[in-house]
């Protein structure tokens, strides 16, 4: 099976412009979660998607945005970008038997000047 | 409030000896933890689970121990390899509604250096 897949790899923005992420999970996972990470405050959870709709969301902005399609692929979005937003954007999908793993992808680098 | 600590930034370990990683944890509301190993500009990489109703999870050279009393859990790695060395994540989740979440709450990191 392939992986999370993430593009772009990496990504470099200026300040006040807005970008848009995109994770394909693993074949037949249904369940996508995104992360940031930024050596101040580590891994944080962003929000979770499943089928389309948002289960759960973490502590950040409205500017940090999201969706999932039918195919459960998701999509982030950062907009009005701030430099603080420079860090690694991570997805992650699993199952949903029980407790299931979650599986990481690679990430995208994104870089605000 | 860091829910999930890791108060070990690194540890240096000689090839073929035990790595112990630890991490503690404050809210008793978890009740599934995670492992992950972490190269730079990569995703983690998951390496074991446990849940609160089990004390011990083992894979290969790999196990998991957790203490529910204490709030506390540690990864034993034996024996330890050069390629083992990485950033070791702890993390841990809580359910939500009754249903499991992806709200995965990670400790800081412990970065663990095998010596050959």
């Amino acid at each position: 099976k392939a992986g999370v897949t993430q593009t772009p790899r990496y990504l470099i923005k200026t300040r006040g412009q807005q970008v848009t992420l995109s994770c394909s999970p693993i074949s037949g996972h249904r369940s996508v979660s995104w992360y940031q990470q930024t050596p101040g405050q580590g891994l944080q959870f962003l929000f979770e998607y499943f089928s389309e709709t948002q289960r759960n969301k973490g502590n950040f902005p409205g500017r940090f945005s999201g969706r999932q399609f039918s195919n459960s692929r998701s999509e982030m979005n950062v907009s009005t970008l701030e430099l603080g937003d420079s860090a690694l954007y991570l997805c992650a999908s699993r199952g949903l038997a029980g407790r299931e793993t979650q599986y990481f992808g690679p990430g995208t680098r994104l870089l605000v000047l | 409030d860091q829910q999930v600590k890791q108060n070990s930034p690194s540890l240096s370990v000689q090839e073929g000896r035990i790595s112990i990683l630890n991490c503690d944890y404050t809210n008793s509301m978890f009740d599934y933890f995670l492992w992950y190993k972490k190269y730079p500009a990569e995703g983690p990489t998951f390496l074991i689970s446990i849940s609160s109703i089990k004390d011990k999870n083992e894979d290969g050279r790999f196990t998991v121990f957790l203490n529910k009393s204490a709030k506390h859990l540690s990864l034993h790695i034996v024996p330890s390899q050069p390629g083992d060395s990485a950033v070791y994540f702890c993390a841990a989740s809580a359910p939500k509604g009754g249903g499991a979440t992806n709200k995965l709450i990670f400790g800081t990191g412990t970065l663990l250096a095998v010596q050959p």
